[in-house]
């Protein structure tokens, strides 16, 4: 069955040190997406793509990046892991063309803890 | 400035009787509207759509309810069992934009 998946699902670094989390899916869709989700808050976007070679910025943009070599996997990397991005990652599939809405598949999620 | 708004962090309801769930909207560029499902360490799961060219999308127990002048959306249960207690997130999405805009969501219980 086709699928999405994260890694690593649980991960505890220290303040300073570059993180990067792994979401591959088996679908091939074009579109995907990294979220977090914060007690008290719902889903924030931090970066998607809509295809390979894609990239924005969504809402809490800064302190990540992503980048799309092939259609599979979007990389979650913190450059330099700060206490305040402790958090549950979700990484999130969509089909379709480019851009256009539809329902998002999610991964598992990651949880981060910076110490 | 939030986008998607539910305003009620959480909801409890007696098994057998409906659940309501609300969500408000600010964007009028929001076309498509979405309910997603959460349980504890897992990931959401899509539960019911609805586009902006309708009023209403109904899909067994579930019933999404939209209303685009008033921009408030609900999710009705009906009849509500003890395995839909979850957390409920509406989502919101622009023509051509493949992103989806989350409210805060709603924690749903249903007591046996």
């Amino acid at each position: 069955d086709a699928e999405i998946t994260q890694s690593p699902r649980h991960k505890i670094t220290e303040t300073g040190r570059q993180v990067t989390l792994a979401c591959h899916q088996t679908w091939n869709h074009n579109n995907m997406f990294w979220y977090r989700q914060d007690l008290g808050h719902g889903l924030r976007l931090i970066h998607y793509s809509y295809g390979v070679q894609d990239t924005n910025k969504g809402e809490v943009s800064d302190g990540y990046s992503v980048s799309r070599s092939n259609t599979e996997d979007l990389p979650l990397t913190l450059e330099s892991a700060a206490s305040s991005q402790t958090s549950v990652y979700f990484c999130a599939s969509s089909p379709g063309t480019s851009g256009v809405g539809g329902e998002l598949f999610f991964g598992e999620g990651s949880r981060l803890t910076v110490l | 400035d939030q986008q998607v708004k539910q305003n009620s962090p959480s909801l409890s309801v007696q098994e057998g009787r409906i659940s309501i769930l609300n969500c408000d909207y600010t964007n009028s560029m929001f076309d498509y509207f979405l309910w997603y499902k959460k349980y504890p360490a897992e990931g959401p799961t899509f539960l019911i759509s609805i586009s902006s060219i309708k009023d209403k999308n109904e899909d067994g127990r579930f019933t999404v309810f939209l209303n685009k002048s008033a921009k408030h959306l609900s999710l009705h249960i009906v009849p509500s069992q003890p395995g839909d207690s979850a957390v409920y997130f509406c989502a919101a999405s622009a023509v051509n934009a493949g992103k989806s805009t989350f409210g805060d969501g709603t924690t749903l219980t249903v007591k046996p």
